[in-house]
C-alpha cells in the first residue's frame, strides 16, 4: 500500500492564484514528520516547508502553508500568489520510524505545477 | 559551500561496467541516504547509514554496495551495470532528533548503454 499518496499527477494554477497539492499518507508510527520538497527542471530537491505529527498549529513558510488533518491523515500543500518560477515539480514525504530508529524519508509520486502567465 | 555533494553530476556508461558515485556533506549530520529517482519522477529509497552504520537496505540489488567510511561521506558503488540502473541517484543527509528536512544534493544522472 502507499504510504503517500498525491493523487494529482498535473495541476494548472493562474500566475496570482493560490493553488493547493493533495497528499494523504499513512503510518501507524505516532510520532512522524511531513515534509513538501520541489523540484524545479533543472533538477534539484528543494524544501519547502515541514510539519511534526505532534505540532498543533499548521506550518507556514512564506507564500506556502501546509494544511494538517491528522485525523484525515491529509497534509496538503498550499501556495498563494502563485508565481511562474513556482512551476516545478511537488513531493510530498513523510519521514517515519523515529520508535524503530530507522528514519526514513518516503516519497509521493508527484504533482507537476504549471504556473500560466 | 554545497552543503550535500554528490560527484560526478553526469555518468554515461555501457553495460556491465562498474561504476562509483561519491557523496560529502559538511553539515555534521549524522545520517545519509542514497534515493534512486526513475524516469517517472518517483523517487525510493535505496540505503540509509547512520555514523557509518547500515541502517536501512531497501530489497536493492546486491550489485549495489554503499560505503561509509566517515559519517561525512556516503559512496555507492555499482557492479555489472544493467540499463535499468539508468536513473537520477541522490544524496541526502539529515541530523536526529528529526524535526529538520533532508537535504539533499544536486543528484547524479545514470545513464547505462
Amino acid at each position: 500500500a502507499q504510504k503517500i499518496t498525491q493523487t494529482q499527477p498535473g495541476m494548472f494554477v493562474q500566475e496570482k492564484e493560490a493553488v493547493t497539492l493533495d497528499c494523504t499518507y499513512d503510518t501507524s508510527d505516532p510520532s512522524y514528520g511531513l515534509f513538501w520538497y520541489k523540484q524545479p527542471s533543472s533538477g534539484e530537491m528543494i524544501f519547502l516547508i515541514y510539519q511534526g505529527s505532534y505540532d498543533q498549529q499548521n506550518a507556514t513558510e512564506g507564500r506556502y502553508s501546509l494544511n494538517f488533518q491528522k485525523a484525515r491523515k491529509s497534509a496538503n500543500l498550499v501556495i498563494s500568489a502563485s508565481q511562474l518560477g513556482d512551476s516545478a515539480m511537488y513531493f510530498c514525504a513523510m519521514r517515519e520510524g523515529e520508535v524503530s530508529g530507522t528514519y526514513k524519508y518516503i516519497f509521493g509520486t508527484g504533482t507537476r505545477l504549471k504556473v500560466l502567465a | 559551500d554545497t552543503a550535500v555533494s554528490q560527484t560526478p553530476k553526469y555518468l554515461v556508461t555501457q553495460m556491465g561496467n562498474d561504476k562509483s558515485i561519491k557523496c560529502e556533506q559538511n553539515l555534521g549530520h549524522d545520517t545519509m541516504y542514497w534515493y534512486k529517482q526513475d524516469s517517472k519522477k518517483f523517487l525510493k529509497i535505496m540505503f540509509s547509514y547512520n555514523n557509518k552504520e547500515l541502517i536501512i537496505n531497501e530489497t536493492v540489488p546486491n550489485r549495489f554496495s554503499p560505503k561509509s567510511p566517515d559519517k561525512a561521506h556516503l559512496n555507492l558503488h555499482i557492479n555489472s551495470l544493467e540499463l535499468g540502473d539508468s536513473a537520477v541517484y541522490f544524496c541526502a543527509s539529515s541530523q536526529r532528533p528529526y524535526r529538520t528536512e533532508a537535504f539533499f544534493g544536486q543528484g547524479t544522472r545514470l545513464t547505462v548503454v
